[in-house]
């Protein structure tokens, strides 16, 4: 077990909502990563956040937010939902900045409807 | 910019046949190249760095920077190889983030 986890396991949701994602890294780990998995596009970096604060930036929407808390744990926002946001929606957490060994969590599955 | 490009989505291979996963990069850098794995219900995980040059689980990986590839090779597959397989890359220096493949799905056929 990797010890990242993500909160919750599924989400199910009607477009135009808003909803939020959870994770928490490793103990120890400061950087967080978000990725989006979907079947015709494979497995796409969102952001990064080390510390508290945002490091990188990927292919992320503007619809979608996220932030990194004191304690470590991150949140994406989606919101304004539409039916192309279902997606498997990982995060990972490393030790540093380099991003060298990520640990992946188990995934949140989103279903928009 | 930095792209890594998996050109099967799905592979099929035969038990004990050879297994090759084709993985090319474009970046105009020096690249550090990953594999990641995830089997069925698993999360994903680290198979091996070309850093390491190591071979896990009979998988081994060599970058060749001419052909600008890290093709993911296994002399004889076994069952338990089906997954999903991504390629990675992360720049070094500076950059903190990887950028994968679209990934390739291994299906051994018993």
């Amino acid at each position: 077990d990797s010890g990242v986890t993500q909160t919750p396991k599924h989400l199910i949701t009607a477009t135009g909502q808003r909803v939020t994602l959870r994770c928490s890294p490793r103990s120890g780990d400061l950087s967080v990563y978000w990725y989006q998995q979907s079947l015709d596009q494979g497995l796409q970096f969102l952001i990064q956040y080390y510390n508290g604060e945002e490091r990188a930036k990927g292919n992320i929407l503007e619809r979608f937010s996220a932030q990194q808390f004191p304690d470590l744990h991150s949140e994406l926002n989606l919101s304004s939902l539409e039916l192309g946001d279902s997606a498997l929606y990982f995060c990972a957490s490393s030790v540093d900045l380099s991003g060298i060994r990520q640990f992946f969590g188990p995934g949140t599955r989103l279903t928009v409807l | 910019a930095q792209r890594v490009t998996q050109p099967e989505k799905l592979l099929s291979v035969f038990k004990g046949a050879p297994v090759e996963l084709k993985c090319n990069y474009s970046y105009s850098g020096s690249p550090e190249l990953f594999w990641y794995v995830q089997y069925s219900r698993q999360r994903l995980q680290l198979l091996l760095r070309h850093i390491s040059r190591e071979s896990i689980k009979g998988f081994t990986a060599d970058l060749n920077k001419g052909e600008t590839s890290f093709h993911l090779k296994k002399p004889f597959a076994q069952e338990e190889d089906s997954a999903m397989y991504y390629c990675a890359l992360n720049q070094s220096f500076g950059n903190e983030k990887l950028t994968f493949g679209t990934g390739t799905r291994l299906t051994i056929i018993p």
